[in-house]
């Protein structure tokens, strides 16, 4: 299996614009999650799902955030609009069934708003 | 909400010497995760521990759950300088699948 894959690795944009992250977790994995990654805060969950639902987005810092999963093999992170304290590397990870397991994450993209 | 405080931050290390990060939860905790991120890279899990009291090793490194469920240890006997990276503690509250990070520690290894 490839690992969780996320796309773009390297984001740069332009404060205003949206941004709109993606990830594919490993198959057969039913819980995906979106961290966010900063020096000052560390690494904040933002969202997870399980079996494609949102089960907790409580850690979503705002309106301009949100998150989708259409499907068990695909989910996306959107920015709109973008500012620059929004720059961060954002990772996604996903587990098996049943939860409590570990782990495992995607290499992230690293997001600039300038 | 629950929170997980890391210690130290940082931690200088001469090549051969032990290291030890230390993890406190403000709530009991059903499990604990352990994580490694290299420079540049991404969160690699290591291990979980689940009982109370648990000891758990792999080779140089040895892990700990503390008896009351609140609190774990990282200890690396021997640092060389593939340990180099940030170490995390994670842990899951009852009832819940989410992982709470603490903010790691980041240990340097000097040859």
């Amino acid at each position: 299996d490839a690992g969780v894959i996320q796309s773009p690795r390297h984001e740069v944009t332009e404060m205003g614009q949206e941004v709109t992250l993606r990830c594919k977790p490993i198959s057969g994995h039913d819980y995906l999650f979106w961290y966010r990654q900063t020096m000052m805060r560390g690494l904040e969950l933002l969202i997870y799902f399980n079996n494609n639902v949102p089960i907790d987005d409580s850690g979503m810092p705002e309106d301009r955030f949100s998150a989708k999963m259409p499907n068990a093999s695909f989910s996306t992170l959107k920015i709109q609009p973008s500012e620059p304290r929004d720059s961060a590397v954002y990772f996604c990870a996903s587990s098996l069934p049943g939860g409590g397991y570990e782990q495992y994450f995607g290499p992230g993209t690293r997001l600039t708003v300038t | 909400g629950q929170q997980v405080m890391q210690i130290p931050q940082y931690q200088h290390v001469q090549e051969g010497e032990d290291f030890t990060t230390y993890c406190n939860s403000s709530t009991t905790l059903s499990n604990i995760q352990w994580y490694k991120q290299r420079p540049g890279g991404h969160p690699v899990f290591l291990i979980q521990l689940v009982k109370s009291g648990e000891v758990k090793k792999q080779k140089r490194l040895t892990f700990q759950f503390g008896e009351a469920k609140k609190n774990s240890s990282l200890h690396i006997t021997a640092t060389q300088t593939t340990d180099v990276g940030t170490y995390f503690c994670a842990g899951t509250g009852a009832g819940s699948y989410q992982l709470t990070f603490g903010k790691g520690t980041k240990l340097s290894v000097i040859p």
